[in-house]
């Protein structure tokens, strides 16, 4: 069975300090993993995927398929950063049937 | 270019009633992908639909049924409605069905009474 968990609910962290939100994967085949974000009265919208292995908004996500874990990690967080953060992985390559973990709604405080 | 839009924004039905809610695609998607999101069960796939055909399909029972129309709107039906069925419904569309083209809808809200 597919499954994205997302231990953390809530994450709080201090603008300027190193952000790492966890996300961690069930699957037995190779999948897809992204990242979405939610920021307050937006639309979701796709952050990054593992197999573009970009940075966007100096975010970077790092697939680990030994671990099954695809964190999302920033040097440096800004108070923008805020919002809800959703992990996601898509079994069958060019599916759109995503499977989300439970999100965690980052606060970068000033 | 306009962005996926769903109507109504918001709903309030009771229980047993049947409701149907409406997605317009970005122009040029030929694929739409429903999700239920709860505070319980987080986001959940439900269907996706491709050139009018269901190509895909969520762990949902048979009261939620969908369909595409040839222009790629598509309307997700939810018969005899539950109190769980209450949640925030997203459509998300893209071109051919990847998720890295994939946009998402501001969502209808749809409580049950």
């Amino acid at each position: 069975a597919q499954r994205v968990t997302q231990p953390e609910k809530l994450l709080s962290v201090f603008k300027g300090a190193p952000v790492e939100l966890k996300c961690n994967y069930s699957y037995s085949g190779s999948p897809e993993l992204f990242w979405y974000v939610q920021y307050s009265r937006q639309r979701l919208q796709l952050l990054l995927r593992h197999i573009s292995r970009e940075s966007i908004k100096g975010f970077t996500a790092d697939l680990n398929k030994g671990e099954t874990s695809f964190h999302l990690k920033k040097p440096f967080a800004q108070e923008e950063d805020s919002a809800m953060y959703y992990c996601a992985l898509s079994g069958v390559q060019g599916a759109q049937k995503l499977v989300f973990g439970q999100g965690t709604r980052l606060t970068i405080n000033p | 270019k306009a962005g996926v839009t769903q109507t109504p924004r918001y709903l309030i039905k009771t229980r047993g009633q049947q409701v149907t809610l409406s997605c317009s695609p970005i122009s040029g998607h030929r694929s739409v992908s429903w999700y239920q999101q709860t505070p319980g069960q987080g986001l959940q796939f439900l269907f996706e639909y491709f050139s009018e055909t269901q190509r895909n399909k969520g762990n949902f029972p048979g009261r939620f049924s969908g369909r595409q129309f040839s222009n790629s709107r598509s309307e997700m039906n939810v018969s005899t409605l539950e109190l769980g069925d209450s949640a925030l419904y997203l459509c998300a569309s893209s071109l051919e069905g990847g998720p890295e083209t994939q946009y998402f809808g501001p969502g209808t809200r749809l409580l049950v009474l």
